[in-house]
C-alpha cells in the first residue's frame, strides 16, 4: 500500500542549482528513507532518517523530518546531470519490522 | 561488494505460460520483497518473505506465488502469465536491523513483456 505522497511528480532545474523534493506521509513511523532509481534500473538507497531525528546530511543530500507534521524533504545540492533519476521515499510504520511503504516519486530532470 | 541478483533484465514470455523470476541476495538477510512497477502507481508489494520457507502476501498477490527453500533466493512465479502483468518486477533484501538503518538493497530488474 503506499501511503507517501511526493511532490512535485517532476522536477527540471538547471545543472548547479539545488533540487528540493517533499515527501507527506500518513502513520507514525520508525524511519523515513529516500531512494534513487536510474530510467530502467533497481532503486538504490540513499538516506534514513530516524523518528527521532530532525535533520541529516549526506553529501550533497540533506533530509529533514517532520513528524509533527508527517512530512519530509530531500536537498540535493549543486546538481548535476547524474543527478537525473526518480527519487522516492519510503517510511517504515511504526508497528513493523519489514514493509517499507512507499510514495509516488518525482522525477527529477537536471538540465546542463 | 553486496548484491542482489535478478536473473533476467529483460524476458518476454506468451500469455498462459508459467513464469518464474528469480532472485539471489548474498547479504544473508532474512527478508525478502517482490515488487512490481508500473508507470503512475509506483511500487506495489507483490509478496514478501521473513525467513525460510514463510511469505506474506502483500497489496497485489493475485495470480503470483512465491517459493523460499533457502535463504538467499526468493523466488516468484506466474502461474499463468496474463498480459496484464507485463511489468518490471523488482527484488529486495533487508535484514531487521538493517532496515531500520541501511534500508532495503534492490536487485536491478526484471522487465517481463508477456505477449
Amino acid at each position: 500500500s503506499q501511503q507517501g505522497e511526493e511532490d512535485p511528480q517532476a522536477l527540471s532545474i538547471q545543472e548547479g542549482e539545488n533540487a528540493t523534493m517533499n515527501c507527506s506521509y500518513k502513520t507514525s513511523i520508525n524511519n523515513l528513507q529516500w531512494y534513487r532509481q536510474n530510467s530502467g534500473r533497481g532503486l538504490v538507497h540513499l538516506i534514513l532518517i530516524r523518528s527521532n531525528e530532525r535533520e541529516k546530511h549526506s553529501g550533497r543530500l540533506r533530509v529533514t523530518l517532520d513528524t509533527s507534521k508527517k512530512s519530509s524533504s530531500l536537498l540535493i545540492t549543486a546538481s548535476r546531470a547524474a543527478d537525473t533519476a526518480s527519487y522516492f521515499c519510503a517510511t517504515q510504520p511504526m508497528d513493523s519490522n519489514y514493509q517499507l511503504i512507499w510514495g509516488a516519486g518525482t522525477k527529477l530532470i537536471i538540465k546542463p | 561488494d553486496v548484491k542482489v541478483t535478478q536473473s533476467s533484465r529483460y524476458l518476454v514470455k506468451r500469455t498462459g505460460e508459467k513464469v518464474f523470476l528469480e532472485c539471489v541476495q548474498d547479504m544473508d538477510h532474512e527478508n525478502m520483497f517482490w515488487y512490481r512497477q508500473d508507470p503512475g502507481l509506483g511500487l506495489r508489494l507483490i509478496y514478501f518473505s521473513y525467513d525460510v520457507k514463510m511469505k506474506e502476501k502483500g497489496d497485489i498477490p493475485e495470480g503470483y506465488s512465491v517459493s523460499r527453500e533457502k535463504k538467499e533466493r526468493f523466488s516468484l512465479i506466474l502461474e499463468s502469465a496474463s498480459t496484464n502483468q507485463t511489468s518490471m518486477y523488482l527484488c529486495a533484501s533487508s535484514s531487521p536491523a538493517g532496515s531500520g538503518m541501511r534500508g532495503y538493497t534492490f536487485g536491478s530488474g526484471t522487465r517481463l513483456t508477456v505477449v
